[in-house]
């Protein structure tokens, strides 16, 4: 079945630093992609999506592009801060055939911590 | 406007008690998805509901789980004769189903249960 995979955490970094958390999925069809994030004591929040090959999705820094060839969906930032510090969910759905029911298949998650 | 809310934000139960978790989706959204949040298994999907369609409950882990969506707006998750691997966050997310081959999914800030 379909499934994500992403690097395990924590992942500590300082602040201006690069930021790279892969994620790779398996799936049937072609899936819609995400990253979502929880900061500390807060709900799911999408990060950025991307739904088709080659497309880039961006939000507040980060950036992922959807590789079809090697699925993948790898987020970066170029210069994390302290305020980035929370667990991030790489995730797929599905191709939405089906119209609007896009079930989410999540990764395990990946813990940034940012220190200054 | 109003997000999804969930209640209680915490619960605490002994084991072999039934619980309910209720969840309030956006208002006009008419997709409603349950997701369990545990240390063990990460975020898994529960169950779906999509209108007046029949809910996909492929997710449930047993049949001690079991939810209904009345009126098409309030969901309520019960869990009959809690164990202790019951525990876990109980996430609830909802969309707006339309045209676009995907429909993002809010998710309200979740339900905390411990079965002691």
């Amino acid at each position: 079945g379909d499934s994500v995979t992403q690097m395990e955490g924590p992942v500590t970094l300082s602040e201006e630093a690069f930021l790279t958390i892969n994620c790779t999925y398996t799936a049937t069809g072609y899936p819609s992609l995400f990253w979502y994030v929880q900061y500390p004591g807060e709900g799911l929040q999408l990060l950025l999506k991307a739904t088709k090959a080659d497309d880039k999705g961006s939000n507040k820094g980060f950036e992922a592009t959807y590789r079809k060839e090697t699925t993948s969906f790898h987020l970066e930032k170029g210069s994390v801060q302290v305020s980035d510090s929370a667990v991030y969910f790489c995730a797929l759905s599905g191709s939405g055939l089906s119209g609007g029911y896009n079930k989410l298949i999540f990764g395990a998650g990946t813990r940034l911590a940012v220190h200054p | 406007g109003a997000g999804v809310s969930q209640s209680p934000s915490n619960k605490v139960t002994e084991k072999g008690k039934d619980v309910e978790l209720r969840c309030d989706p956006i208002s006009g959204h008419t997709a409603l998805y349950w997701y369990r949040q545990s240390l063990g298994q990460g975020l898994e999907f529960l169950i779906y509901f999509q209108g007046n369609s029949a809910p996909d409950k492929s997710g449930l882990p047993s049949d001690r789980f079991s939810a209904e969506r009345t009126g098409g707006s309030v969901s309520t998750l019960t869990i009959q004769r809690t164990q202790q691997e019951d525990s876990a966050v109980y996430l609830c997310a909802s969309s707006f189903v339309g045209a676009s081959s995907y429909n993002e999914q809010f998710f309200g800030p979740g339900t905390r249960l411990t079965v002691l």
